[in-house]
């Protein structure tokens, strides 16, 4: 079966800027994570969707940072305007709920650079 | 609160020598573990996983953990080291919270297989 998508895979912005990234889960898997993950620490989640619902988005920088996931499906996650801190890279991932017990699989990320 | 705390954030192993790289946790419940690696450029992917079923998990790649309740410990091992095991590891918790399971990551031990 086909993993998590994401693109795009690097991304180089000046602060201030904004940026998108896309996510596409593995096909049926209703939950959706998007984590952050700066250079030597573990990820950290920033957004948990359960189909198009919010399940837990409470260490997402909300006023510059949202996402959405119409449909159910695809997921964006935006950045506007972005910091030098939020140099890292931007992870998602996927799982079905029963299944594995919640494991989650990843897809490669998207490194963002902000200069 | 849930908590993982990775002892190591560098451990360096000769080819053929004993693994280990621990990991204690904390959790107000019973907790779901597991153990992801990381390649360079790449998304997270899962070694093993306990759930409460035996306390000894065989994983991938030749990679077992033990989950210790009395040390609240899930210590990563692997009898032999192969320089294709050279990546960052990162241990993981899972637990039923209010808001639905949430899973924490730690901060992430890199390993480093020497000829």
């Amino acid at each position: 079966e086909a993993g998590v998508a994401q693109s795009p895979r690097y991304k180089i912005i000046e602060k201030r800027q904004s940026v998108a990234f896309w996510c596409n889960p593995i096909s049926g898997h209703a939950t959706l994570y998007w984590y952050q993950q700066i250079l030597g620490q573990g990820p950290k989640l920033l957004i948990q969707f359960q189909n198009n619902g919010v399940v837990d988005d409470s260490q997402l920088p909300k006023d510059r940072f949202s996402a959405e996931r119409l449909k159910g499906v695809d997921s964006t996650l935006k950045i506007q305007p972005a910091k030098l801190e939020d140099s890292a890279v931007y992870l998602c991932a996927s799982s079905f709920p029963g299944q594995g017990l919640y494991e989650q699989f990843f897809g490669p990320g998207t490194r963002l650079t902000v200069l | 609160a849930q908590s993982v705390t990775q002892l190591g954030s560098h451990v360096s192993v000769s080819e053929g020598a004993l693994v280990l790289l621990r990991c204690n946790y904390s959790s107000s419940v019973p907790p779901y573990l597991f153990w992801y690696v990381q390649y360079p450029n790449q998304g997270l992917q899962l070694l093993l996983k306990y759930t409460s079923a035996a306390t000894l998990v065989k994983g991938i790649n030749g990679f077992e953990a033990e989950f210790k309740k009395s040390e609240t410990s899930f210590h990563l091992t692997k009898p032999s080291a192969h320089m294709s095991d050279a990546a960052e590891y990162f241990c993981a918790v899972s637990d039923l919270g209010t808001g639905g399971f949430k899973t924490i990551f730690g901060a992430g031990t890199r390993l480093f297989v020497k000829a």
